[in-house]
């Protein structure tokens, strides 16, 4: 069955520091991975989308590394901003169908 | 302001009650992906359009129902309303319906619909 897990569930760290959020999925056969950011109350934005032969792509101060053969991915952020409070997910496309399997989300807590 | 426009923002309404909510796509774009969200859950994908033909099915229920029409805006029915239909809808459009590496998919600000 495709699915998408994340972790840690939800994470609390001080302004400034960096984070890591991490994504296993059992999609197969694999097209595209995407790490989306979701404001409370917003629609999700996206902020990285990789494919098979891509190992990491950064956007600003979100850097998203892609292992293949492992089936993980992880989003790290750095020098951490209040603006950075939000869920963040990962999302799957099935090259089968290219149906997007959601993960369900880390909420991460940036605190003053 | 992403592009994709939903209406509307807020309804409130009863149980056993009907209601539509309306989906504009960024111009441009041919699909529309509609979603669920209730508190605190992660997203479930209910039904794509590409084009004005459904073009993927999720977990709708019967008692939903949506279109696209030839000018490309959509919408989503809910009908027979339950409690446990409160919840954020939101609306995504692409330019292709294939979620191929470099479709991206845009999403609205959401309608929040309470069921009381």
């Amino acid at each position: 069955k495709n699915q998408v897990e994340q972790s840690p569930q939800s994470l609390i760290i001080l302004e400034g520091k960096n984070c890591t959020l991490q994504c296993n999925y059992t999609v197969s056969p694999f097209s595209n991975l995407r790490w989306y950011k979701q404001d409370t109350g917003r629609g999700p934005v996206s902020l990285t989308i990789m494919t098979f032969s891509e190992n990491t792509k950064s956007n600003g101060r979100y850097t998203a590394t892609l292992d293949a053969d492992t089936k993980q991915s992880s989003l790290h952020i750095t020098a951490s901003q209040l603006s950075d409070s939000a869920s963040y997910i990962c999302v799957v496309s099935a090259r089968s169908n290219y149906q997007l399997i959601w993960g369900a989300g880390t909420k991460l807590i940036i605190k003053p | 302001d992403s592009g994709v426009t939903q209406t509307p923002k807020h309804l409130i309404t009863a149980t056993g009650q009907r209601v539509t909510l309306r989906c504009s796509p960024r111009s441009g774009d041919l699909s529309v992906y509609w979603y669920q969200q209730s508190l605190d859950q992660g997203l479930q994908f209910l039904i794509q359009y590409y084009n004005g033909e459904e073009r993927a099915k999720g977990n709708i229920l019967e008692r939903f129902s949506a279109q696209q029409f030839p000018d490309l805006h959509s919408e989503l029915n809910l009908s027979s309303l339950e409690l446990g239909d409160s919840a954020l809808y939101f609306c995504a459009s692409s330019w292709t319906g294939v979620n191929s590496g470099a479709n991206v998919l845009t999403f609205g600000a959401g309608s929040r619909l309470t069921v009381l």
